[in-house]
């Protein structure tokens, strides 16, 4: 059974628009969530994070909200560049868990010059 | 620092060998983390380390997989013997714990094909 999903398997957007991806998650113990960007051929690289006695964590052009009562996490990317094309990934993490990550499947996003 | 360090990057093998990747975690980092992409199952963690000690390795899909941290610089994942659905991308991981949470640092993986 999958703890975190991350429901869209691929995006595309076209360049200096909005990308927003999507995952939700089942285990109300996670209480802190990451976003991971990865190449082809390139391990996955830590993006931005997001503990949840916040609802919202900003660095540059990526956002990450958080809407725990939804068990629902979104990360923005503004303004697209095609650099951003990448899998996606958001994890996440509890105190039972250890420092175990759960990560979801994925999403592959594609910006489009 | 260079990095997470694996090797091979690239590993074809027939059905039955024995495989053996390696991992060279960042300095001072007292943790490591073996994962394992799939198309059907995404990254999974298969066991990770905390000071050179195995905490959970719950993910390890069976008997034929073994993992070893000798030292805080080094570590294998080995497979014997391996078979044509342990094909996949193998990562390493690694960081620094300390009682809060802090992200990890992969590895370019390791892809292995078993024919």
């Amino acid at each position: 059974d999958q703890q975190v999903k991350q429901n869209s398997p691929s995006l595309s957007v076209q360049e200096g628009r909005i990308s927003i991806l999507n995952c939700d998650y089942t285990n109300s113990m996670f209480d802190y969530f990451l976003w991971y960007k990865k190449y082809p051929a390139e391990g996955p690289t830590f993006l931005i994070s997001i503990s949840s006695i916040k609802d919202k964590n900003e660095d540059g052009r990526f956002t990450v909200f958080l809407n725990k009562s939804a068990k629902h996490l979104s990360l923005h990317i503004v303004p697209s560049q095609p650099g951003d094309s990448a899998v996606y990934f958001c994890a996440a993490r509890g105190f039972s868990y250890g420092q175990n990550f759960v990560f979801g499947p994925g999403t592959r996003l594609s910006v489009l010059p | 620092d260079a990095g997470v360090i694996q090797s091979p990057r690239h590993e074809v093998t027939e059905m039955g060998q024995e495989v053996t990747l390696r991992c060279k975690p960042i300095s001072g980092h007292n943790s490591l983390f073996w994962y394992r992409q799939t198309m059907m199952r995404g990254l999974e963690l298969l066991i990770y380390f905390n000071n050179n000690v195995p905490i959970d390795d719950s993910g390890m899909p069976e008997d034929r997989f073994s993992a070893k941290m000798p030292n805080a610089s080094f570590s294998t994942l080995k497979i014997q013997p391996s078979e044509p659905r342990d094909s996949a991308v193998y990562f390493c991981a690694s960081s620094w714990t300390s009682g809060t949470y802090n992200e990890q640092f992969f590895g370019p993986g390791t892809r292995l094909t078993v024919l």
